[in-house]
């Protein structure tokens, strides 16, 4: 079955830096998205992006299907971006796969 | 509008009982799916409905999960004779469909925190 791999695995930042999350992904999807999991366990949607680039406040990505990778980029972090981020894509069927996730904390 | 919700937001059960656990999509929504997830990990697909139909059981980790879905709308998940691997966190999303047999992006419920003792 498709392979979904996300890096880094942990990352720590000073509030006010930027960052960068990668998804590869091992063959063709339908559809990726990318999901922000809160400490409290709430999963929320941050992109809904199979191709090209979308921009949301101080969070945009892009993903690039015909290399097999998408990229999050958090620019400004605060404090309230730490948390777990997922990358999830859709493979044939609607089954969704899940990349492990990198875990965010950003230092006040 | 409402988002999706689950029920319980907690259960503790007993190892050999069984459990059922509900979810409440989006008014609206045609799939609907569900996922588990133990401590500190990612998200394990479980299954897939679109309407009241499941194209794709065989994510459920075993005969001891079922889950159906009526009216195309709430859903249930049912473990039989609970083990103490069970205990996670399962959460159910929906999504709506878009034109060409596309779905657009999932909306997740709160979860239910399941325990077996």
């Amino acid at each position: 079955g498709i392979q979904v791999e996300q890096s880094p695995p942990d990352l720590i930042l000073q509030e006010g830096a930027n960052s960068t999350l990668r998804c590869n992904f091992s063959d063709s999807v339908n559809n990726l998205q990318w999901f922000h999991q809160n400490p409290w366990g709430q999963l929320i949607n941050l992109f809904y992006i199979p191709s090209g680039t979308k921009q949301n406040g101080r969070l945009s990505a892009t993903t690039v299907a015909t290399e097999r990778y998408s990229l999050l980029y958090i620019s400004s972090s605060q404090t309230t971006d730490s948390g777990v981020y997922f990358c999830a894509v859709e493979a044939g069927g609607f089954k969704t796969i899940f990349g492990a996730g990198t875990r965010l904390f950003v230092k006040a | 509008g409402a988002g999706v919700s689950q029920s319980p937001s907690n259960k503790v059960t007993e190892k050999g009982k069984d459990v059922e656990l509900r979810c409440d999509p989006i008014s609206g929504h045609t799939a609907l799916y569900w996922y588990r997830q133990s401590l500190g990990q990612g998200l394990e697909f479980l299954i897939y409905f679109q309407g009241n139909s499941a194209p794709d059981k065989s994510g459920l980790p075993s005969d001891r999960f079922s889950a159906e879905r009526t009216g195309g709308s709430v859903s249930t998940l049912t473990i039989q004779r609970t083990q103490q691997e069970d205990s996670a966190v399962y959460l159910c999303a929906s999504s709506r469909s878009l034109s060409g047999g596309v779905l657009s992006e999932q909306f997740f419920g709160p979860g239910t925190r399941l325990t077996v003792l």
